[in-house]
């Protein structure tokens, strides 16, 4: 156990529809970094937020959005669902050395 | 430039040594990494080393790192069929925000 907590496991969900992957870091971590893997893209960042701020910003689609609430759990928005979008998509939280240290992801499979 | 190249796949036979290689683009780089992903679960941290070290081995595990060339290995020791799995490294580099570029991850298969 990463103490990076990931829900849902899984997502089932159909094309067009919204969905919301909530992430909690580990306990005193700040940081929280969205990666999405996939077959054909492998792991690809999407976002970084630190205390509440969006720090960096990777690969996201204008479709998807995140936000970290003052408790410091984040929150994906995967909207307008396509089928290209089912992956797994992880959340990490970061040590000072700079290594991310992460949840156990939520598979996401879109119909 | 951020690319990280790893080859696909690598089998060997289990108690041998395993070297996994990794070629990295951005000589800004400060620390590398290694980790590893046993299937339906998440990214487990292996090691990682400075990007001024040539060499970090802990326990089974042997990292090099031949900055010039951009060169990353990781070799396991001894190795059993529980190290089946895929390996990805990532490098963090200076700029955006501390994120690591992954690799493309090469799969380990070891076999009695």
């Amino acid at each position: 156990d990463s103490g990076v907590t990931q829900t849902p496991k899984h997502l089932i969900t159909a094309t067009g529809q919204r969905v919301t992957l909530r992430c909690s870091p580990r306990s005193g971590d700040l940081s929280v970094y969205w990666y999405q893997q996939s077959l054909d893209q492998g792991l690809q960042f999407l976002i970084q937020y630190y205390n509440g701020e969006e720090r960096a910003k990777g690969n996201i689609l204008e479709r998807f959005s995140a936000q970290q609430f003052p408790d410091l759990h984040s929150e994906l928005n995967l909207s307008s669902l396509e089928l290209g979008d089912s992956a797994l998509y992880f959340c990490a939280s970061s040590e000072p050395s700079g290594s991310l240290i992460f949840g156990p992801g939520t598979r996401l499979t879109v119909l | 430039g951020e690319d990280v190249e790893q080859s696909l796949f690598l089998s060997v036979r289990e108690g041998d040594s395993s070297v996994i290689n990794c070629t990295y683009t951005d000589s800004s780089s400060t620390y590398l990494y290694w980790y590893k992903q046993e299937p339906g679960a998440g990214l487990q941290l292996l090691t990682y080393i400075f990007s001024n070290m040539d060499m970090k081995q802990d326990q089974r595990l042997t990292v090099l790192l031949n900055k010039k060339d951009k060169h990353l290995s990781l070799r396991i020791a001894d190795t059993q069929t529980g190290d089946s799995a895929i390996y990805f490294c990532a490098e963090r580099f200076t700029g955006g925000g501390n994120k690591l570029t992954f690799g493309t991850g090469t799969q380990l298969k070891v076999e009695l």
